[in-house]
């Protein structure tokens, strides 16, 4: 079993809906909860940086964090084009031994 | 938030040179960074831990003299891929930890 699952897709939606991108792991010493956006040949840009449990807004972007079922999201409201990306959830029990998911394709068609 | 600019972007070689790709941390100093390596439509692969003044540490399955890493400086570790053959053709990025980590834009490596 990996320590970081995550549903590789692809996933597509329509302009304007909202998406949901979901990761589990195993590890329950994991306390720090990144997301990342990755464009095609770019180098992954954080989005949502959480640490321990609960919530984060910022804009269009919620992230969510439920340690009790060792499962992370990401919620995109309204949706645009521009979205269209891989999104990767990483976590870490220490600060710099960070685990990725495999990555979401995310295609926001117009 | 934080900037690691990573260069050159791309580049294109015979099979047997040796190519450099350098890392900088531009707004603060890191005194890790991390090499990775990623193939089309998959996810990062740790390569090493860099850490300034000392010596790098590999993961599992990466030849050392092979990858050459250097943290000579609290804002700059270069990886050398050495003697490089096609086989070594791949997007490498570098990251650069401010807690969380702060990615490069990636070199996209082409040995012919």
């Amino acid at each position: 079993q990996k320590e970081v699952e995550q549903d590789p897709g692809p996933l597509s939606v329509p302009e304007g809906a909202i998406v949901s991108l979901n990761c589990t792991y195993s590890n329950s010493a994991f306390q720090y909860f990144m997301w990342y956006r990755q464009y095609s040949r770019k180098g992954p840009e954080l989005l949502m940086y959480t640490y321990s449990s609960g919530n984060k807004e910022d804009g269009r972007f919620t992230a969510q964090v439920d340690k009790s079922s060792k499962y992370i999201s990401l919620f995109i409201r309204d949706s645009q084009p521009s979205d269209s990306a891989t999104y990767l959830c990483a976590m870490s029990a220490m600060i710099h031994d960070m685990r990725f998911g495999a990555g979401t394709r995310l295609t926001v068609k117009p | 938030g934080a900037v690691v600019s990573q260069h050159p972007s791309w580049v294109i070689c015979k099979s047997g040179t040796s190519v450099k790709i350098e890392c900088r941390s531009l707004d603060f100093q890191a005194t890790t960074m991390f090499w990775y390596r990623q193939f089309p439509k998959q996810s990062l692969m740790l390569m090493a831990t860099s850490n300034e003044g000392s010596k790098a540490t590999y993961e599992q399955g990466v030849e050392k003299d092979k990858f050459l890493i250097n943290h000579a400086s609290l804002t700059l570790s270069t990886l050398t891929v050495t003697s490089a053959h096609p086989e070594d053709s791949s997007f490498y990025i570098c990251s650069a930890s401010n807690q969380p980590q702060h990615f490069g834009d990636g070199t996209r490596l082409s040995i012919l």
